[in-house]
C-alpha cells in the first residue's frame, strides 16, 4: 500500500510570494493533518481536514490555508510569505482522524524562504 | 495552555535500556502519542496511551500516568538504528495535537 506523498519536496520562495503545497493520503484515509517543523518551535499543528471540512486549526495566521478534494487529496498555502515561514511542512494521514491515534507522516515538503 | 516536557538529549550504549520522559500539562486530554523521527525522515508513530499503565510493543513500552501529568518511552536492547529524535505528544480537550520539542537519542557502541 502506498504512503503518504507530498510534493514537491524542496522548495525555494522569496518574501512575499505565495506558495502551495500537496498532499496524497494513503488511500481510503480520509483525514489529513498539516504540520510545520522548525528547529526551534518543533513540530506545530496547522489544521486538519476530514472529507472536505476543516475539523481542526492550530494557533497560526490567516495566511496559511488549506483545502480538502473528494478524493481526500489536500493543498496547503501560504500567502504573503515570510522569512519565518522557512520549515519543514509535513503532512499526515489516517483512517478517521480522531483522537490521532495513528497518523502516518509524509516526507514533507522543505520550504525556504529567502 | 499546552506545555510538554522532554529532556533534550540522551546518550546510551547498544544493548542498553534508555527512558525517555515526558511530562505535560494541557487543558483536557485525549492521549499521548510517541513518535520516533531518523534526522531527514517523517515522524513514526510508536505508541498511543490515553489510560493509566504500561503498553508494551517489542523492544519498546510507553507508560502513562494521568494524575502526574506523566509518561516514559523505554527503549529496552538499543540498537544503534535506535538513534533519532523521539516526540512525546499530547492530545488535548479540542483533540488538537501538541508535540514536545523531541529527545535526541545517541546511541553508540
Amino acid at each position: 500500500k502506498a504512503g503518504v506523498t507530498q510534493t514537491p519536496r524542496y522548495l525555494i520562495k522569496t518574501r512575499g510570494q505565495q506558495v502551495t503545497l500537496s498532499c496524497s493520503p494513503i488511500s481510503g484515509h480520509r483525514s489529513v493533518s498539516w504540520y510545520q517543523q522548525t528547529p526551534g518551535q518543533g513540530l506545530q499543528f496547522l489544521f486538519e481536514y476530514f472529507s472536505e471540512t476543516q475539523r481542526n486549526k492550530g494557533n497560526f495566521p490567516g495566511r496559511f490555508s488549506g483545502r480538502q478534494f473528494s478524493n481526500s487529496r489536500s493543498e496547503m498555502n501560504v500567502s504573503t510569505l515570510e522569512l519565518g515561514d522557512s520549515a519543514l511542512y509535513l503532512c499526515a494521514s489516517s483512517l478517521n482522524g480522531v483522537p490521532y491515534n495513528e497518523q502516518f507522516f509524509g516526507p514533507g515538503t522543505r520550504l525556504t524562504v529567502l | 495552555g499546552q506545555n510538554i516536557d522532554q529532556p533534550t538529549e540522551m546518550t546510551a550504549t547498544e544493548g542498553a535500556i534508555v527512558q525517555i520522559n515526558c511530562t505535560y500539562q494541557t487543558s483536557g486530554f485525549n492521549g499521548l502519542f510517541w513518535y520516533q523521527q531518523h534526522a531527514g525522515e517523517a515522524p513514526t508513530f510508536l505508541s498511543y496511551n490515553v489510560l493509566d499503565g504500561l503498553e508494551e510493543k517489542g523492544r519498546f513500552s510507553s507508560f502513562l500516568s494521568r494524575s502526574k501529568g506523566y509518561s516514559y518511552l523505554l527503549l529496552k536492547e538499543l540498537q544503534m538504528k535506535d538513534s533519532a529524535s523521539y516526540l512525546c505528544a499530547v492530545s488535548g480537550g479540542s483533540y488538537i495535537p501538541t508535540f514536545g520539542r523531541g529527545t535526541s537519542l545517541i546511541v553508540h557502541p
